[in-house]
């Protein structure tokens, strides 16, 4: 499986942006990157995911480098709630498993 | 109730005794899957059920045993637990099959385990 790396933390003012940055080197033409995000004493949840262009929803946006081997979360304005530990996940759309390989993830700390 | 459920929220229990844990999806997805979560280490996927077949088992010893059966519930029976056991133990559920390229996930709250 392809890796992602990512900053063990980072810090926000509330209600300015927020770039979460993720590197993945080796990711192969197949893989997806998707992001997930854990707020505190709860389980994961989507958040967004993309492939080659830059993807927005309600939540953020995607913005995926040229050549893929990086891509960035971006909060637009950042609230209290969005407080949480930030994963940055590959997976191979021809994986028939489905399953989602988990790091260490960005701990975002938004000070009011 | 909506979304993936989980009960029980908090568990105690000693070396010897015998629990299971409840997963239930309301969604109508068909691929549900148990994750380990201890302290400072990232998620560790345990199992994969798509259509309540287990289609991975991620190495995890045989103190937990999973059941599946139907699409809508799974559980983990546990067993002889030790205290290194102790953890957050979430559920989720997805489309799977027929889901296309991409397939999201939902996770229940978890339960936290604590062996004594």
């Amino acid at each position: 499986d392809a890796k992602t790396t990512q900053p063990n933390s980072m810090e926000s003012n509330e209600e300015e942006p927020v770039h979460l940055p993720c590197n993945h080197s080796t990711i192969s033409g197949t893989d997806y990157i998707h992001w997930y995000r854990q707020l505190p004493s709860q389980g994961p949840e989507y958040v967004i995911h993309g492939l080659t262009s830059n993807v927005n929803n309600r939540m953020a946006s995607l913005a995926i480098a040229e050549d893929r081997k990086s891509s960035t979360l971006i909060l637009h304005r950042a609230t209290l709630r969005d407080a949480a530990v930030y994963y940055c996940i590959l997976r191979d759309r021809r994986d028939s498993s489905y399953k989602l390989i988990f790091g260490s993830g960005t701990r975002l700390l938004v000070r009011p | 109730e909506t979304g993936v459920t989980q009960t029980p929220r908090h568990l105690v229990m000693g070396m010897t005794n015998k629990k299971s844990l409840k997963c239930e999806q309301h969604l109508g997805h068909n691929a549900m899957y148990w994750y380990k979560q201890s302290a400072k280490k990232p998620l560790e996927l345990m199992f994969v059920y798509n259509f309540k077949e287990q289609t991975e088992n991620n190495s995890v010893p045989s103190r937990f045993s999973p059941e599946c059966p139907n699409s809508s519930h799974l559980f983990l029976h546990l067993h002889t637990l030790q205290p290194e056991d102790s953890a957050l133990y979430l559920c989720a559920s997805s489309q799977g099959s027929g889901a296309g390229d991409t397939d999201t996930q939902y996770f229940g709250p978890g339960t936290r385990l604590t062996v004594l």
